[in-house]
């Protein structure tokens, strides 16, 4: 069973406006990540928030995490067009291993 | 540096064949994965390698198997090929343990091998 699930599914939004997107999941967790896929290729890494950290940014990125609710959000403020893609939120433990969620695919059209 | 590297990139099998899934990284990483991804599915941890000669199971092994003789590759067996095998495989690695601390498990990608068995 996957650990994550995302929300929502599909995102279609116009370029300049915000993006986010949701993220939860089940046990306990050492950091939880997001990453994004563009078509027909392997993931990049966005972004890590560790499970002491409630807020982390990156450029445009927003990260964060309530481990009390168990979830995450991922906001992409004044989105590209090249900021269409797949995202997909995992949770680690410390072993190199992740779990992933399902993924959210963000449409961003100019 | 290449980063992860995978061979082939597309495959295409009869059910009952066999062949290696080829993954290579030369950031010299001690964790090794294998994941597959179906439509409209996350990625599902096949196994994974924590070192040398170490391996172990991930959520989804049945029908694969994996072994480490060195710290650059972590090739993937496919032993009987069948269609619930059609899928995407990528092959990830990162860093055991980072400054001050343990493994950040961020896990650097390679760009997969797209399997389709008949």
């Amino acid at each position: 069973s996957q650990q994550g699930e995302e929300d929502p599914q599909a995102l279609s939004i116009q370029e300049g406006e915000n993006a986010t997107m949701n993220c939860s999941y089940k046990t306990s967790i050492n950091n939880l990540q997001w990453y994004r896929q563009n078509s027909g290729r392997g993931l990049v890494h966005l972004i890590l928030i560790r499970s002491n950290e409630r807020e982390k940014h990156s450029g445009r990125l927003r990260v964060t995490l309530d481990t009390s609710k168990k979830s995450s959000s991922l906001l992409i403020t004044a989105s590209r067009a090249a900021d269409t893609a797949s995202y997909f939120c995992a949770t680690g433990t410390g072993w190199g291993k992740l779990q992933f969620g399902a993924g959210t695919q963000v449409v961003v059209t100019p | 540096n290449a980063g992860v590297t995978q061979t082939p990139k597309f495959q295409v099998l009869k059910t009952g064949q066999s062949m290696t899934l080829q993954c290579a990284q030369d950031m010299n990483h001690e964790y090794m994965s294998w994941y597959r991804q179906d439509p409209g599915m996350g990625l599902r941890l096949i196994h994974y390698s924590v070192g040398a000669g170490i391996t172990d199971q991930g959520e989804v092994p049945n029908g694969y198997n994996v072994s480490r003789s060195t710290t650059e590759d972590f090739p993937l067996r496919l032993l009987s090929a069948a269609p619930s095998q059609t899928s995407v495989y990528f092959c990830a690695s990162s860093y055991s343990r980072v400054a001050g601390g343990s493994s950040t498990d961020t896990q650097y990608f390679g760009p997969g091998t797209r399997l389709t068995v008949l």
